[in-house]
């Protein structure tokens, strides 16, 4: 079935330690995010990609980062740097980046990061 | 500033009963999209439905229908004889016209229960 694969489900990390969450898709869209949800908050966009090798900041970038090696492919990095990791991640892909031409995103079914 | 209020923080419903979600939007454009997102305990968000500022129409699908009044800035989503499967999270979200899924406004979401 085609759709958003990420991984791990569950991921415990220490603080200080850097950690990748998977995200791969096979619908050959060629727009990727990656968004942040916190409980009882609505998605703010942490990083998108429109095409290989090419990403974008969004709202809350610090503390992230992201590579774009193959158009399947979209990992995400929480790195020590960012303050308050715990929290749930959700990937997302479209045919591409504008609104009008591809009407929805589809997502992952989510990744939960908690830092101990 | 663009903004989407969903006031409603939590839904308890028994089934079968009708359940309206109300969706508030702040823009200064004139062009703009709408679209409900639906977000089951598995995590992943499910497109529901998108709607251009241009066409005001309600839209019916199923059980699921939607009020877009441009007016009162409001998309409200109901749901007629709700079933248990319909509890989620739901959220409204809100688009540039010309603009990229990567901004994409979310809403903070309404929590539904639906008891049996």
């Amino acid at each position: 079935d085609g759709g958003i694969t990420q991984s791990p489900k569950y991921l415990f990390r220490k603080e200080g330690q850097n950690v990748t969450l998977s995200c791969e898709q096979n619908l050959n869209h060629d727009a990727m995010y990656w968004y942040r949800q916190d409980p009882g908050q609505g998605l703010r966009l942490i990083y998108y990609s429109q095409i290989v090798n090419d990403f974008q900041k969004g709202d809350i970038a610090e503390g992230y980062s992201v590579s774009r090696e193959k158009k399947e492919s979209f990992p995400l990095t929480v790195t020590s740097a960012q303050k308050n990791p715990t929290a749930f991640y959700l990937c997302a892909s479209s045919i591409g980046q504008a609104i009008g031409v591809t009407g929805e995103l589809f997502f992952g079914e989510g990744s939960r990061l908690t830092v101990l | 500033a663009q903004k989407v209020t969903q006031a409603q923080t939590e839904i308890s419903v028994v089934e079968k009963e009708d359940v309206t979600l109300d969706c508030v939007y702040e823009t200064r454009d004139t062009t703009y999209y709408l679209f409900w997102y639906k977000q089951p305990p598995s995590g992943e968000l499910v497109f529901l439905i998108r709607r251009n500022s241009f066409d005001e129409q309600n839209e019916i699908s199923g059980r699921y229908s939607w009020n877009f009044q441009k007016s009162t800035s409001s998309f409200n989503f109901t749901i007629t004889a709700s079933q248990v499967v319909d509890s989620a999270v739901y959220f409204c979200a809100l688009g540039d016209y010309g603009g990229s899924q990567g901004n994409l406004i979310f809403g903070k979401g309404t929590k539904l229960s639906v008891k049996p």
